[in-house]
């Protein structure tokens, strides 16, 4: 049974560019959310997918943005990019979008450095 | 707005030590408490969790107690191993209105067990 899986696992882009990171859920799972962790810091929510339409959002601009696939399979876009944007970018992915108690399982990262 | 506060690290401990890593939430409604670990250079893995108040989540030897008149969600281990080494984060899931799965991370803390 694989996990929530990330591509790719490493990358560097100019500032000003734009990048694409993809996630595929664990299997069973039909909603996928992003996060972003800057080094030496926890996670901040970026946004949650869920039947292919944006359900939550945190505190990111517009510049961030994202889409499901009838596969559950989601991408983060992330447009005109900054010095700042140089982060861990994980993947989370749960059995629904609700339900507090519910397990979150998450992948091994997609690492961007801007320069 | 949910939050959650960690003690800073980095703990630094001999092998054997008692650990204990603390952990306070703000949240509304009824969340549910997670510990995450990250390993150097990986994703977050789920180490317990518990979904009410007074519920103990264990596993590999640590334990966290859902303590809701203080808020609190410490973690702890009796004796620790040098693989134990790594970040630990403190986190919530806030059911009420829809946002469930959406989880808060405290900043994290580093713990380094040495022989």
């Amino acid at each position: 049974d694989a996990g929530v899986t990330q591509s790719p696992t490493h990358l560097i882009k100019t500032r000003g560019q734009q990048v694409t990171l993809r996630c595929s859920p664990k299997s069973g799972h039909d909603t996928v959310s992003w996060y972003q962790q800057a080094l030496g810091q926890g996670p901040q929510f970026i946004f949650q997918y869920y039947e292919e339409e944006e359900r939550q959002r945190g505190n990111f601009p517009d510049r961030f943005s994202g889409h499901q696939f009838p596969n559950y399979s989601s991408e983060l876009n992330v447009n005109a990019l900054l010095l700042g944007d140089s982060a861990l970018y994980l993947c989370a992915s749960s059995p629904g979008p609700r339900g507090s108690g519910n397990t979150i399982y998450f992948g091994e990262g997609s690492w961007l450095t801007v320069v | 707005g949910n939050s959650v506060t960690q003690m800073e690290g980095p703990v630094t401990l001999s092998e054997e030590a008692f650990l204990t890593i603390n952990c306070t939430y703000t949240a509304t409604g009824y969340p549910s408490l997670f510990w995450y670990v990250q390993y150097p250079g990986e994703g977050l893995q789920l180490l317990l969790k518990a979904t009410k108040a007074d519920d103990k989540g264990s596993n590999k030897g640590f334990e966290a107690t859902y303590r809701k008149e203080t808020t609190s969600f410490h973690l702890e281990k009796g004796s620790v191993q040098v693989s134990d080494s790594a970040v630990y984060f403190c986190a919530l899931s806030d059911g009420v209105t829809g946002g469930g799965n959406k989880l808060t991370f405290g900043t994290g803390t580093q713990l380094k067990v040495e022989l």
